[in-house]
């Protein structure tokens, strides 16, 4: 079965510093990976996914994540946060070999301070 | 359409009765998800349609939750008799279905009061 983690519940940055945030997965064959966000009342929006290729992979805003297929991890970061990127982060998971379903982690919560 | 259209937005209801949201997916898009989203928490997998059929079921909470897709269109996703515990944000998202690679695009969500 797969399963997704987010270690932190919440994550604070001064703006202007980069940030962090942790995902590790499990699944049985190869890992198609996402991120998205979630803007308060809002629903998810899509940052950036990992199929293949390049383990470094860029998306929307800035952001960017890491394929580590040794530590099983996708962190997402960005190296200048901004206060506007204070929201509800998700990680996602789906085994590549099947058609199933998308499987999400908790969600870290963002708060970046002026 | 655009986006994924949920309908309603926002339903306040009692204790007992039964409610019905809706979801539009993006014309084209064959697979069409349900999540449910408790104040403060992740996402809660539901249900997954591709076309018409549900392979997957096994998210649904109880026999009080159904969900069905026509036309390869519109979804409704029913519960009966709701409980307090229903209580949620409920997300529809859809995606072009065969390319499993591909992101889910949600709607903004269907948020359902039990009183």
């Amino acid at each position: 079965a797969q399963s997704v983690a987010q270690p932190e519940d919440q994550v604070n940055v001064a703006e202007g510093n980069p940030l962090t945030v942790k995902c590790t997965y499990s699944v049985s064959g190869n890992p198609y990976l996402f991120w998205y966000v979630q803007y308060p009342n809002r629903g998810l929006q899509f940052l950036l996914k990992y199929i293949t290729g390049d383990n470094l992979v860029k998306g929307s805003y800035g952001f960017e994540a890491e394929f580590n297929k040794s530590q099983t991890s996708f962190h997402l970061k960005k190296p200048s946060a901004l206060v506007s990127d204070s929201a509800l982060y998700f990680c996602a998971v789906r085994d590549g070999g099947s058609q199933g379903n998308l499987i999400f982690g908790k969600g870290t919560k963002l708060s970046v301070k002026p | 359409g655009a986006g994924v259209s949920q309908s309603p937005s926002n339903k306040v209801t009692e204790k007992g009765k039964d409610v019905e949201l809706r979801c539009d997916p993006i014309s084209g898009h064959t697979a069409l998800y349900w999540y449910r989203q408790r104040l403060g928490q992740g996402l809660e997998f539901l249900i997954y349609f591709q076309g018409n059929s549900a392979p997957d079921k096994s998210g649904l909470p109880s026999d009080r939750f159904s969900a069905e897709r026509t036309g390869e269109s519109v979804s409704t996703l029913t519960i009966q008799r709701t409980q307090q515990e229903d209580s949620a944000v409920y997300l529809c998202a859809s995606s072009l279905g065969l390319a499993n690679t591909g992101e889910l695009f949600f709607g903004e969500g269907s948020r359902l009061t039990v009183l």
